[in-house]
């Protein structure tokens, strides 16, 4: 079945340092979308990508899809302490028998730590 | 406040017991989904519904059953679960093919005993 897969599991970093976090389908993705879920919270949706080699930002965040559609990345730069939580990323889901369907499929997650 | 809320916040009950997770949007969105978010596990799709329409059940026990009577909201049945069941219980709302993502409810954390 389709998998979408994130690494790394987790990062630490010191407070001004820059953080990476990777994506990686199973399967050519239509779209991506990316998540950041704080300690105790929900998941809020941060950005969606749709087009091949798509590179789009928001302050110090810097997202790109890859030229295939199967990869993605996020980038964050000189972290700060409102940066921690887990950042996940998410395509539509895609079913064995290869049909598309309704539903987003998430990755583990990378937990961002920060050390002050 | 998200748009999307979640009631009750925490619940404990036991493997014999019946309960109902509740989600309302007031986002005007047309698409509805419930997630289930364990331990060092992935988000993990249970059920989707596209204009009140089920469109995927993702493989999920019978134990848990949705129910969607309008576009705004959707529950979740709870019966005789496992202490395995225990996780946080995420419901969620989008508009189909709006591109803007999932707008989250702040979650159910269940507990089986």
């Amino acid at each position: 079945g389709q998998q979408v897969m994130q690494i790394p599991q987790y990062q630490h970093v010191q407070e001004g340092e820059d953080f990476t976090t990777y994506c990686n389908s199973s399967t050519t993705l239509s779209n991506i979308q990316w998540y950041k879920q704080r300690p105790g919270g929900h998941p809020v949706f941060l950005i969606q990508l749709v087009k091949s080699g798509e590179v789009k930002k928001q302050k110090r965040l810097t997202f790109q899809f890859g030229e295939a559609k199967k990869n993605s990345s996020l980038h964050i730069t000189a972290t700060q302490t409102t940066d921690v939580g887990t950042y996940f990323c998410a395509g539509p889901t895609i079913l064995d028998s290869g049909g598309g369907a309704d539903g987003l499929t998430f990755g583990k997650g990378t937990h961002l730590i920060i050390q002050p | 406040e998200t748009g999307v809320t979640q009631t009750p916040r925490h619940l404990v009950m036991g493997m014999t017991n019946k309960k109902s997770l509740k989600c309302e949007q007031h986002l005007g969105h047309n698409a509805m989904y419930w997630y289930k978010q364990s331990a060092k596990k992935p988000l993990e799709l249970m059920f989707v519904y596209n204009f009140k329409e089920q469109t995927e059940n993702n493989s999920v026990p019978s134990r848990f059953s949705p129910e969607c009577p309008n576009s705004s909201h959707l529950f979740l049945h709870l019966h005789t679960l496992q202490p395995e069941d225990s996780a946080l219980y995420l419901c969620a709302s989008s508009q189909v093919q709006g591109g803007y993502g999932y707008t989250f409810g702040s979650g159910t954390r269940l507990t089986v005993v």
